[in-house]
Parts: structure tokens; sequence; C-alpha cells
């Protein structure tokens, strides 16, 4: 079994300052986790994913994500918000032999100019 | 990564109506593809996974009378919507697996299709 729980479902910053989008999963096997972004009435971009390699990953657009399995937890971070960052994100876990994908439920992000 | 396309992008049509809603893998050959549908400000929710040359695997709740998926080849899927109802106005998205390697088990996802139905 497998979950993962997007702490808020809304985030608002300020243009220029850091971006966090908290992310905790749960799973019964070594998971694979992944960051994508969805603007208004598209289909999703893949922003980071972390499969097992190194626990800090570099992504698109400056974003990255720290796995750590001690809180099995997955949060994206940004330095700098950019106005562009204005989206829907959404935390993904897969794992098991069937690579079942679950996503959570999607935090918006707003930036305010 | 794999590009996948989806067709219509959009597509408006009458209740009690069928529609048909293509997922195409452009350049990798997918022999598993997924049926996603976003309802409005919600996450996507899994419909069923669909393997090439065996019948899709629904979710739990989904009907698989109502939502008919045919995984032709390698490169497309089809699903149909029978009999749509307003009720099934929603945004489908659909999405084929990485086979390993460097594609590990990302998935890549088409477009989305946004369905309205009268």
């Amino acid at each position: 079994a497998q979950s993962v729980t997007q702490l808020d479902s809304h985030v608002s910053v300020s243009e220029g300052t850091p971006v966090l989008l908290r992310c905790n999963y749960s799973s019964s096997y070594s998971p694979s986790l992944f960051w994508y972004v969805q603007h208004p009435n598209k289909g999703l971009q893949l922003l980071l994913k972390y499969t097992s390699a190194a626990t800090l990953v570099k992504g698109i657009n400056g974003f990255e994500a720290e796995f750590k399995k001690s809180e099995t937890s997955f949060h994206l971070t940004k330095p700098s918000a950019h106005m562009s960052d204005a989206a829907e994100y959404f935390c993904v876990v897969s794992s098991g032999g069937y690579q079942k994908v679950t996503f959570g439920t999607g935090t918006k992000l707003q930036v305010i100019p | 990564g794999a590009v996948v396309s989806q067709h219509p992008s959009r597509v408006i049509c009458k209740s009690g109506t069928s529609v048909k809603i293509e997922c195409r893998s452009l350049d990798f050959q997918a022999t598993t593809m997924f049926w996603y549908r976003q309802f409005p400000k919600q996450s996507l929710m899994l419909m069923a996974t669909s393997n090439e040359g065996s019948k899709a695997t629904y979710e739990q709740g989904v009907e698989k009378d109502k939502f008919l998926i045919n995984h032709a080849s390698l490169t497309l899927s089809t699903l149909t919507v029978t009999s749509a109802h307003p009720e099934d106005s929603s945004f489908y998205i659909c999405s084929v697996r990485g086979g390993g390697g460097a594609g590990g088990n990302e998935q890549f996802f088409g477009p989305g299709t946004r369905l309205t139905v009268l």
C-alpha cells in the first residue's frame, strides 16, 4: 500500500522569496518519488524525480527536492519564486512490482508580485 | 523522455453520445498506458491501466462498460466514453510509463483532453 500527503492545498509567496511545498509519503516498498507541475488547462510536466540515487534531486526551473527516508518526506523547494511558477504542483509516489502511481491532492502555488 | 499526444484536445458532445479519445506515444513503444480523470480543482485519479495485448485493469468504482479502453498497439491507446452524461465532463489525461534504464519508472503525460457533455 502507498499514499502521499501534500500538507498544504494553497501556498502563497511573494516574488523573489523562497518556495517550500511539502510532501509526505508512505510505502511498503522502496518508492520512487516525483514532482509534477500543471499550469491551468494544461497537462503535467515533470519537475524532478527521485529513484534511489542521490537524495538531493535537482530539477528544472531551479526547483529541487530532498528525499528524507527517516521523515518520509520529499519536500519541493526553490530559492526564489518567479511569477511563472504560479501553478498546481503534484507530488507522486510509485512503488511495488507493478509500479502503481499515486498522486497527492496538489498544492496551488500563488506568487504575489 | 517520451512524447505523448492526445486527440482531441477539447470535445463537446451531447448527452447520450459516445466520445473516443486517442493517446499516442510518438517516440516510445509503450507496453503500459494509464488513463486518469481530473475534476476541476482536484487531483488526478487513476481510472485504468492498459497493457498492450491484454485487457485493461480498472480501478475500483470505474465502470469498464462505460469507459472502454483499447490498447491497440505499442503506440496507441484509446478511451471511449460511452453514453456520455454531464457528470462525465472532466479532464482526461493519459500517460505512458518508461521502460526502465534512463527513463526508470517515470510516467510521461499527454496534454489532456477536456470533455464537456451538454
